[in-house]
């Protein structure tokens, strides 16, 4: 199985900060198909997680530009450039490369 | 698009209980069904996927003896029914539609808290 390793656990920040989740799996996440399908969630308490990026930097309908996406092969990075409250939660990143299909363990950005 | 999932339950250890996801607002049959578990405080699980269009499913190689995913295209229903159940399948299972093509899991049921318990 692929395991994908978050990194930090958890991230205390101020409003306004630059936040940066760090996701690295054991393995390279590129299909054969060529593409790399790695997905980033935001779950916020009592809440199903709610899909921020898809194919490793692309922004689903309706997720604000301050969440970006990068990486390849096996090492990957959320970024949020300005942290809102509305932002706060556990983040998962996410392979569909492989099955089986695997989430990372979680980073929770909290207040500091 | 809406994935409702059933309520919650409560089920006694070595028994079965169906899980049911009921979709709404678009076609069945065109998008694969996964769901996903999640222990109490902890990470995500994939279990597998439901293709109502076809039938055909596939899963986690961990839950092939647990779960089994099924469908009733006349209510455009996806069930997972977990089989002989311990205090390590008491979780939170969501259901939730694969878009397909390169976008992933975009919507989500709410969720059914499953306990296991005497």
């Amino acid at each position: 199985d692929v395991l994908m390793t978050q990194t930090p656990l958890s991230l205390p920040v101020s409003l306004g900060d630059q936040a940066s989740i760090s996701c690295r799996s054991s393995q390279s996440i590129v299909h054969s198909n060529g593409n790399t399908y790695l997905e980033w969630f935001l779950q916020k308490p009592g809440q199903s997680p709610k899909l921020l990026i898809y194919k490793v930097s692309d922004r689903f309908s309706g997720v604000p530009d301050r969440f970006s996406g990068s990486g390849s092969g096996t090492d990957f990075t959320l970024k949020i450039s300005r942290v809102e409250a509305e932002d706060l939660g556990v983040y998962y990143c996410f392979q569909g490369s492989h099955v089986p299909w695997t989430f990372g363990g979680g980073t929770k950005l909290e207040i500091k | 698009v809406q994935l409702q999932q059933s309520g919650a339950e409560l089920v006694k250890p070595g028994a079965s209980v169906k899980l049911s996801c009921k979709a709404s607002d678009y076609t069945f049959t065109e998008y694969i069904i996964h769901w996903v578990k999640q222990r109490s405080g902890q990470g995500l699980e994939w279990i597998g996927w439901f293709y109502p269009g076809s039938g055909s499913r596939k899963y986690n190689e961990k839950f092939k003896d647990k779960a089994t995913l099924t469908a009733d295209k006349s209510s455009s229903t996806v069930y997972m029914e977990l089989s002989r159940l311990t205090s390590e399948d008491s979780a939170v299972y969501f259901c939730t539609r694969h878009e397909g093509g390169l976008v992933g899991f975009a919507y989500w049921g709410q969720g059914t808290l499953v306990t296991v318990s005497a």
